[in-house]
């Protein structure tokens, strides 16, 4: 069975901090995403990783950096984490570039900064 | 950046009803896809669709792709408190690397 792990369901952070979300996928996939979802407006890309060392923006980087060192973990980054980064991330990841991939999630991280 | 607009936002209807969620946008998709997501989980891949005028079924669940690939259409016939979630419609761009996804629909079903 396929799995995505994050390493945190729940994470309270104070303003200014710097946090590390962490997320592991046991199916040796290529691609990793990083989406933030917010009530209303869907799942928002933030980042993603098609290799290991290799990211690429997506729709709402600001404020974010990640990190793939190993083709199985990819960590998304707030270096000064803000009130407005309070959400829900949810990391997922596909096997190829075929456009009609499944993307395979996991259970979310729900950050609350304070 | 391409736009999903899913309606309706907020679905409550009584067990056995039918209803249909609707996915629009102004841009083509080279392939849109439907999640559905529980309370304290990601979201679960229901289906893709890939041609224009494509229709897909799914036990209860009828799945149709535009015929220009700019929008799509979940039907469910008799609902059940089971179908109850977060229905999210998701449409791949024309390079096949990104996902962008609409806005979703929160449908309950009471039984």
């Amino acid at each position: 069975d396929v799995k995505v792990t994050q390493s945190s369901r729940y994470l309270v952070k104070r303003t200014g901090e710097k946090v590390f979300l962490e997320c592991v996928q046991d199916m040796d996939h290529e691609n990793m995403f990083w989406y933030r979802q917010d009530p209303g407006l869907g799942l928002r890309l933030i980042y993603f990783s098609y290799d290991v060392k290799m990211k690429e923006k997506g729709d709402i980087p600001e404020g974010y950096s990640v990190s793939r060192e190993k083709k199985e973990r990819f960590s998304l980054i707030l270096e000064s984490a803000s009130t407005n980064q309070t959400s829900m991330y949810l990391c997922a990841s596909s096997s190829g570039r075929e456009g009609t991939d499944t993307q395979y999630f996991g259970p979310g991280t729900r950050l609350t900064v304070l | 950046t391409q736009l999903l607009e899913q309606s309706p936002q907020f679905l409550s209807i009584q067990e056995g009803e039918n209803l249909t969620v609707y996915c629009n946008s102004s841009s083509v998709f080279s392939s849109l896809q439907w999640y559905r997501q529980e309370p304290g989980e990601g979201p679960v891949l229901l289906v893709t669709v890939v041609t224009g005028g494509e229709v897909k079924k799914l036990k209860r669940l009828t799945f149709q792709f535009g015929d220009a690939r700019k929008d799509s259409s979940l039907h469910i016939t008799a609902a059940q408190p089971g179908d109850t979630g977060l229905y999210l419609c998701a449409g791949y761009n024309n390079a096949g690397n990104m996902l962008t996804f609409g806005g979703g629909t929160r449908l309950m079903v009471k039984p």
